[in-house]
């Protein structure tokens, strides 16, 4: 297992369009989040898997922003009509967890670059 | 809501010498507090955590410490090298949740 494999790295759109994303975190976490990352700031919380199940969505996240994990593998986040405030870094992670109030560090892909022009 | 805050948010030191960052946090629930490094094109990776139980972690060249009183957490990376040269991001995490500083960029000099 090479780690957490973000596709595709660079992706540019135009405004208005459909973009979506992959995540392969590793094979044996069953926790994945996806964060966002805009020009000097930390990473910000989007969404959080545990297996297949989206247990929590930041309200950051509109209506036009949907992710998905189907059979607890791999992860997509698809954001739909796009605008120029959606250009930023996204980032997947996963993580292992023992138990459901537990936590522990993240393992983050390169991330996906999205400019929308 | 709850945040983390960080500093400096730039920090030049002189190869050799130390750095020290600096981060303060608002979620009382807050149990685990890791750190990443961030180079140019990557993502954030995992150089060192500490849990709320602990108040103190060393790890060769680097350090943190925790004071859950006050609410502080703070990086110490000793000997630094250019290749330390990287954006650092303190967190703080409670349940499944963590919440990410604004990031310190370290340049170390040669």
């Amino acid at each position: 297992d090479t780690g957490v494999s973000q596709d595709p790295r660079h992706k540019i759109t135009k405004r208005g369009q459909n973009v979506t994303f992959r995540c392969d975190p590793i094979s044996e976490h069953n926790r994945l989040y996806w964060y966002r990352q805009t020009l000097g700031q930390g990473p910000e919380f989007l969404t959080y898997f545990q297996n297949e199940a989206q247990l929590e969505k930041s309200r950051l996240l509109s209506d036009r922003f949907s992710a998905e994990r189907p059979k607890g593998s791999f992860s997509t986040l698809e954001i739909q009509r796009t605008e120029q405030g959606d250009s930023a870094m996204y980032l997947c992670a996963s993580s292992l967890a023992r138990g459901q109030g537990s936590n522990g560090g993240y393992t983050f892909g390169s991330g996906t670059r999205l400019t929308v022009v | 809501g709850e945040n983390v805050e960080q500093h400096p948010s730039t920090l030049s030191v002189q190869e050799g010498d130390s750095a020290v960052i600096k981060c303060t946090y608002s979620d009382s629930a807050s149990n685990y507090f890791p750190w990443y490094k961030q180079e140019l094109g990557k993502g954030p990776q995992l150089i060192i955590d500490i849990r709320s139980n602990v108040g103190e972690k060393k790890d060769q060249r680097i350090a943190v410490t925790l004071n859950k009183t006050a609410k502080h957490f703070s990086l110490h990376i000793t000997e630094t090298q250019p290749e330390d040269s990287a954006v650092y991001f303190c967190a703080a995490g409670a349940g499944f949740k963590t919440i990410f500083g604004a990031g310190t960029r370290l340049f170390v000099k040669a």
